[in-house]
């Protein structure tokens, strides 16, 4: 089935250092979304890129897509402790926009 | 605040149960989405509606149900409850069905079975 396979599945680094997170997809899309979730809460998006963008910037965030390579990578700059939460890539599994999730990457930023 | 408001957030019950989860979308969403997170499945899509209609279905047991309503808030009805069915379900809402718009998620409903 089509769901995004985040790697690593856990990354623990220091406050300031950047996190970079990677996803693989197994069918063709045309957009790609990443959300994060905090422990226990709902999850929130973070950003839509769509497959004719390369890469995509909201804050300190940055996303990247290669068709080519049916991957994506989500880049968090300057992390803080509050960046602690797992983080997931949905690609569409159908056009009808039903997303699909993997298992996500758990991220600890240690103050 | 994502806009998608879920009701109850917490809620304990014990097997054979019924209970219903229910789900008011972002305001002008026609879309709803109800997916399960448990620890051992991970997060499933359940079931799609749109403007009313049931759009796509996913891993929903024969057990549990959903619908939405011409005001667009959605249910998930689940019955005959097991212990497996103890998870966190969220609703998740946009403004169409088509791919490429963005979902917006609820904080979910915790259920419990004991």
């Amino acid at each position: 089935s089509q769901q995004g396979e985040e790697d690593p599945q856990a990354l623990s680094i220091q406050e300031g250092e950047n996190a970079t997170m990677n996803c693989s997809y197994k069918t063709s899309i045309n957009n790609l979304q990443w959300y994060r979730q905090n422990s226990g809460r709902g999850l929130v998006h973070l950003i839509l890129i769509r497959s004719n963008e390369r890469e995509k910037h909201s804050g300190r965030l940055r996303v990247t897509l290669d068709t080519s390579k049916k991957s994506s990578s989500l880049l968090i700059t300057a992390s803080r402790a509050a960046d602690t939460a797992s983080y997931f890539c949905a690609p569409p599994y159908n056009a009808g926009n039903m997303l699909t999730f993997g298992g996500g990457t758990r991220l600890m930023v240690k103050p | 605040d994502s806009g998608v408001t879920q009701t109850p957030k917490h809620l304990i019950t014990a097997t054979g149960q019924r209970v219903t989860l229910r789900c008011s979308p972002r305001s002008g969403d026609l879309s709803v989405y109800w997916y399960q997170q448990s620890l051992d499945q991970g997060l499933q899509f359940l079931i799609q509606y749109y403007n009313g209609e049931e759009r796509a279905k996913g891993n929903i047991l024969e057990r549990f149900s959903a619908q939405q309503f011409p005001d667009l808030h959605s249910e998930l009805n689940l019955s005959s409850l097991e212990l497996g069915d103890s998870a966190l379900y969220f609703c998740a809402s946009s403004a169409r069905t088509a791919t490429g718009n963005t979902i917006y998620f609820g904080e979910g409903s915790w259920l419990t079975v004991v």
